[in-house]
């Protein structure tokens, strides 16, 4: 079964306008992290957000904020403002304990997010 | 501080051949985590180091291993290289392991089996 699941293959954005990238997940651990990355086409992945499961804000990190529904498992990136360089592979992930022990972290398929100027 | 750098950044092999791959983490850092980038399959765990101990493993063959050294640096190794193997090869390295462990990607080393 999928654990992450980004519906959105690719999403438009007009520049300076805000867009949401969409991600479910499901966990039966209580405890759980959830990140976002960009994966710009040469190919880093750069850390953007994190948002714990107990935390009750959502999580915010200068134009990137988390829109956390622990009740749907959703971990909504919002992107304010879109600039060009944003252009890029986004990635939802999930760290969750593993019954054997340690922990791992899950990715999603990804969102490709194309910024028009 | 200096980021996750991995060596090399591109190789070509041909099948069969084995291929070690270098993984340097920011310094302070104790774990290091691998994966798998390809298109088909997406990105893909396949095994997290801690303080030179194997933590977690993913679900790949035997033919995939690794080791993590005294200074955290941490190399992985794939025998008998299939077509398959060819893929974006991504080290990520983080202070602790943990649920809230934030990581920190290396630039990856791109493997191409001919």
């Amino acid at each position: 079964a999928q654990k992450i699941t980004q519906t959105q293959p690719g999403m438009f954005v007009q520049e300076k306008e805000a867009v949401t990238l969409d991600c479910t997940y499901d966990t039966s651990d209580p405890s759980y992290g959830l990140f976002w990355y960009k994966q710009p086409s040469s190919g880093e992945m750069i850390f953007l957000i994190y948002q714990g499961s107990y935390d009750q804000q959502n999580a915010t990190e200068g134009r990137y904020s988390l829109n956390f529904q622990k009740a749907r498992k959703s971990a909504n990136l919002v992107i304010s403002a879109s600039q060009l360089g944003d252009s890029a592979m986004y990635f939802c992930a999930m760290r969750e304990a593993r019954d054997t022990g340690g922990f791992k972290t899950i990715f999603g398929a990804g969102t490709r997010l194309f910024v028009k100027a | 501080k200096a980021g996750v750098t991995q060596t090399p950044r591109y190789l070509i092999k041909t099948r069969g051949q084995q291929v070690t791959l270098s993984c340097s983490p920011i310094s302070g850092h104790r774990s290091v985590s691998w994966y798998q980038q390809t298109p088909g399959q997406g990105l893909q765990f396949l095994f997290e180091y801690f303080s030179e101990t194997q933590r977690n493993k993913g679900n790949f063959p035997g033919r995939f291993s690794g080791r993590q050294f005294s200074n955290s640096r941490s190399e992985m190794n794939v025998s008998t290289l299939e077509l398959g193997d060819s893929a974006l090869y991504l080290c990520a390295s983080s202070f602790r392991t943990g649920r809230n462990n934030e990581q920190f990607f290396g630039p990856g080393t791109r493997l191409t089996v001919l």
